[in-house]
């Protein structure tokens, strides 16, 4: 049983381009959750994505949108980037959208912004 | 600000020993788990224990909750090598999105 994907594993972008992250949800789980995580801190939860709708959303900019696919998968955009996004962005899927679920994480994708 | 604080920041132990983290929150929760993070890749989800909850235990690991401190901490007992990694606490309060603290980074020495 594959747990969550993401791809890219590493990836560096130049300030102002456009990235695509890609996630794939634990087999069963149908919500996903993006976490941003600086060097040294915790992560932070950018938003959560259920039924292909947007359900929550932290206290990130526009410039950060996301998507989630028919089969659960989903994407986080961000557009227009900045030094300040280079970051660890981390998946995590759960099952439903209740409290006490359990998440898991991916890998994560490793962005770097020169 | 909502986000939970570990303490202590960092923590270096002899093998065998006893590793204890502690974690601190302002808000009220509906839970709180931890997780462990090596070397800057994925979380691994260790154990999440309910607002209603005292204490939980699982294998070398026991949590225990205090919603009248706001505090919790987790104990790893024999510690291992392989118990070398960042620990986070993280909890969900009125909403579903999981807050973390700032992790505490844990070193096992052989």
């Amino acid at each position: 049983d594959a747990g969550v994907t993401q791809s890219p594993t590493h990836l560096i972008k130049t300030r102002g381009q456009q990235v695509t992250l890609r996630c794939s949800p634990k087999s069963g789980h149908d919500t996903v959750s993006w976490y941003q995580q600086a060097l040294g801190q915790g992560p932070q939860f950018i938003f959560q994505y259920y039924e292909e709708e947007e359900r929550q959303r932290g206290n990130f900019p526009d410039r950060f949108s996301g998507h989630q696919f028919p089969n659960y998968s989903s994407e986080l955009n961000v557009n227009a980037l900045l030094l300040g996004d280079s970051a660890l962005y981390l998946c995590a899927s759960s099952w439903g959208t209740g409290r006490d679920t359990e998440a898991f994480f991916g890998q994560g994708t490793r962005l770097t912004v020169v | 600000s909502q986000q939970g604080e570990e303490d202590p920041q960092a923590l270096s132990i002899q093998e065998g020993e006893n590793a204890t983290m502690n974690c601190s929150y302002k808000t009220s929760i509906n839970n709180l788990q931890w997780y462990r993070q090596n070397s800057g890749r994925g979380l691994v989800h260790l154990i999440l224990i309910r607002s209603n909850e005292r204490e939980k235990h699982s294998g070398r690991l026991r949590v225990t909750l205090d919603t009248s401190k706001k505090s919790s901490s987790l104990l790893i007992t024999a510690s291992r090598a392989a118990d070398t990694a960042s620990y986070f606490c993280a909890f969900q309060g009125g909403s579903e999105k999981l807050v973390f603290g700032k992790g505490t980074k844990l070193t096992v020495n052989p």
